[in-house]
């Protein structure tokens, strides 16, 4: 079983739909949960941070942890064509190893105008 | 403006050629991070380094050589021994991770063509 794991998608939505991204994992020893938001051929904008599990909300995204289940969520409202993009989901330890950021493959979002 | 800059933004190699990729950041970060990234594949660890002349290596660092002279610029090549070089190379710097902070800022990216 892979560490991190993240359906690929593609994920075409119309605009204005909610949006909801996921992944797994199976490490128990991550605390750091974040979502990177990645446009063609750029480098990784970091989107959200949370630590240990509840949810965080910035805007029209909302981050989930559930750490009972190993269950990290994005949500995104009243999604835009400008959303588009891969996401990826990013997690790590705490302690001395807390650098060592494991990431899912990503998920490639479509949002139609 | 702060943030970290990665040049050059394309570069194409000829077999045999080791070749340097530049990074830099403004933001004052202790530690520094070289990923790879390929299609369908998520990002991995090629070295990191969390002071000044220390580095150390990540889950795939072989075929690679990193250098940190200074705290803003973490230089990387890639040498002639690395079997798969072509991809996409991404810089990324973060707070020390001492201090508690994990959250990793990342550069534009360069690609790198092996011809």
């Amino acid at each position: 079983q892979k560490e991190v794991e993240q359906d690929p998608g593609p994920l075409s939505v119309p605009e204005g739909a909610i949006v909801s991204l996921n992944c797994t994992y199976s490490n128990s020893a991550f605390q750091y949960f974040m979502w990177y938001r990645q446009y063609s051929r750029k480098g990784p904008e970091l989107l959200m941070y949370t630590y240990s599990s509840g949810n965080k909300e910035d805007g029209r995204f909302t981050a989930q942890v559930d750490k009972s289940s190993k269950y990290i969520s994005l949500f995104i409202r009243d999604s835009q064509p400008s959303d588009s993009a891969t996401y990826l989901c990013a997690m790590s330890p705490s302690g001395g190893s807390n650098y060592k950021l494991t990431f899912g493959k990503g998920t490639l979002l479509t949002v139609n105008p | 403006d702060g943030g970290i800059t990665q040049s050059p933004k394309y570069l194409f190699r000829k077999e045999g050629q080791n070749v340097t990729l530049s990074c830099e950041q403004n933001l004052n970060h202790d530690a520094m991070y070289w990923y790879r990234q390929d299609p369908g594949q998520g990002l991995r660890l090629i070295y990191y380094s969390q002071i000044v002349n220390d580095f150390q290596k990540g889950d795939i660092a072989e075929g690679y050589s990193v250098s940190r002279e200074k705290k803003e610029s973490f230089p990387l090549t890639v040498t002639s021994a690395q079997k798969n070089p072509t991809a996409f190379y991404l810089c990324a710097s973060s707070m020390l991770v001492g201090r508690g902070q994990s959250e990793q800022f990342f550069g534009p990216g360069t690609r790198l063509t092996v011809l």
